[in-house]
């Protein structure tokens, strides 16, 4: 079984330049989420979706930050304009069942952002 | 509000040695708890949960952790280190919001060392 693939890896932009971060789920995988790891943190959650609905992106920053899943599978993560403290980590991923109790997610290898 | 707190953000034990690494939550309902690690450049995969069964949890690669309401912890395990371990561990917590839905909240992590 295929696991959660982003791209691209590594990307440096400049500040004030915009990014886009793509994920593509483990087939079948209902729920999708976006994580931002800075270094030395735990993984803090941006944004799930819930099939192409969302169900939580209450720390979102939505002035520059924006996500989409339109079809239900793949998603798109963008952020315009960066900023030197979006330095971090971009983690997706997906769980089979709706985020509830126990449900296991399972993680893409990260996109690593360095704004400069 | 659920947090989880890792003590440690580094321990270094010798190849063959226990590893203890620490984590306490905060939770004003009954935990879904869980340990992922973490390899250098890829996402985090999961050793083990707890979901209210059995308070000994088994995972992989030898790792257990013991659920213990009194205090409040939920610390990691393995008996003997191996080089091979040497990862960063983050504990986590999942937490219910509006809607029904649960996200997890990270500790910081524990970067464990393991030397010859």
């Amino acid at each position: 079984e295929a696991g959660v693939a982003q791209s691209p890896r590594y990307k440096i932009i400049e500040k004030r330049q915009s990014v886009a971060f793509w994920c593509n789920p483990i087939s079948g995988h209902a729920t999708l989420y976006w994580y931002q790891q800075i270094l030395g943190q735990g993984p803090k959650l941006l944004i799930q979706f819930q099939n192409n609905g969302v169900v939580d992106d209450s720390q979102l920053p939505k002035d520059r930050f924006s996500a989409e899943r339109l079809k239900g599978v793949d998603s798109t993560l963008k952020i315009q304009p960066a900023k030197l403290e979006d330095s971090a980590v971009y983690l997706c991923a997906s769980s089979l069942k709706p985020p509830i109790g126990g449900n296991e997610q399972f993680f893409g290898p990260g996109t690593r952002l360095t704004v400069l | 509000a659920q947090s989880v707190t890792q003590l440690g953000s580094h321990v270094s034990v010798s190849e063959g040695a226990l590893v203890l690494l620490r984590c306490n939550y905060s939770s004003s309902v009954p935990p879904y708890l869980f340990w992922y690690v973490q390899y250098p450049n890829q996402g985090l995969q999961l050793l083990l949960k707890y979901t209210s069964a059995a308070t000994l949890v088994k995972g992989i690669n030898g790792f257990e952790a013991e659920f213990k309401k009194s205090e409040t912890s939920f610390h990691l395990t393995k008996p003997s280190a191996h080089m091979s371990d040497a990862a960063e561990y983050f504990c986590a917590v999942s937490s219910a919001f509006s809607g029904g839905y649960n996200k997890l909240i990270f500790g910081a992590g524990t970067r464990l060392a393991v030397h010859p």
